[in-house]
């Protein structure tokens, strides 16, 4: 069966990278791509961004452009999800999901809850 | 972008009862990208519909999807207990893909 697992939580400094990975089985890893939301705690979604896990091509939310890197190794069928100059309205817990194109967005991962605190 | 809005924000029923939740675009979203996911406390969202009407694996056919251009609907026929949760609409078809407030669906 399709699972994605994420990595464990994270507390960063403001200032501070953090790095989540999103570890994909039980599906070719290359036939999908991978998209990135987020929610601020008590908050909605908000999309971050979505790669494809066949050639790297990237489509990054506009208010995080400069900010966040998404990658994969497909040698692993994890993909990443980098955010640098952490803020505390970054704190949230943040999912990756398979993009299956028409067919939404069925599989997700478990959340990583990221806190940005001095 | 397109914005999604929902209504009602929060909805209160009682098991068994109807429940109609709205959710409007603000220009027209492609039928086949809007989707409608539920999401309990502590868990990731759970895709529901797809495509505007079509049931994602192993939802309860108690669920449906409608609608087309800038208006859409989901619909449970009747309540049961564990459907009390929030509901995001979303749309994917155009970028960046967006979702909706939620519709908090709550016991009577």
């Amino acid at each position: 069966q399709v699972q994605l697992v994420q990595s464990g939580a994270e507390v960063k400094k403001p200032g501070a990278s953090v790095k989540v990975s999103c570890k994909a089985s039980g599906y070719t890893f290359t036939s999908y791509g991978i998209s990135w939301v987020r929610q601020a705690p008590g908050q909605g979604l908000e999309w971050m961004g979505w790669i494809s896990a066949y050639n790297g091509n990237t489509n990054y939310a506009q208010k995080l452009q400069g900010r966040v890197t998404m990658t994969t190794d497909t040698s692993t069928s994890t993909a990443y999800m980098e955010l640098r100059s952490l803020r505390s309205d970054d704190t949230a817990v943040y999912y990756c999901a398979r993009d299956s194109g028409s067919s939404g967005w069925g599989n997700w991962g478990q959340g990583t809850l990221v806190t940005v605190s001095s | 972008e397109i914005v999604l809005t929902q209504s009602p924000g929060t909805l209160s029923l009682s098991p068994g009862e109807r429940a109609t939740l709205s959710c409007r675009a603000s220009q027209s979203v492609s039928s086949s990208y809007l989707a409608w996911y539920q999401q309990k406390p502590g868990q990731a969202p759970r895709l529901l519909i797809y495509g505007a009407s079509s049931r994602a694996t192993g939802i309860p056919d108690r669920f449906s999807g409608s609608g087309s251009g800038t208006d859409f609907t989901l619909t449970i026929s009747r309540l049961e207990p564990e459907d009390f949760a929030v509901y995001y609409c979303q749309q994917y078809g155009s970028s960046p893909s967006t979702f909706g407030q939620g519709t908090k669906l709550e016991i009577k």
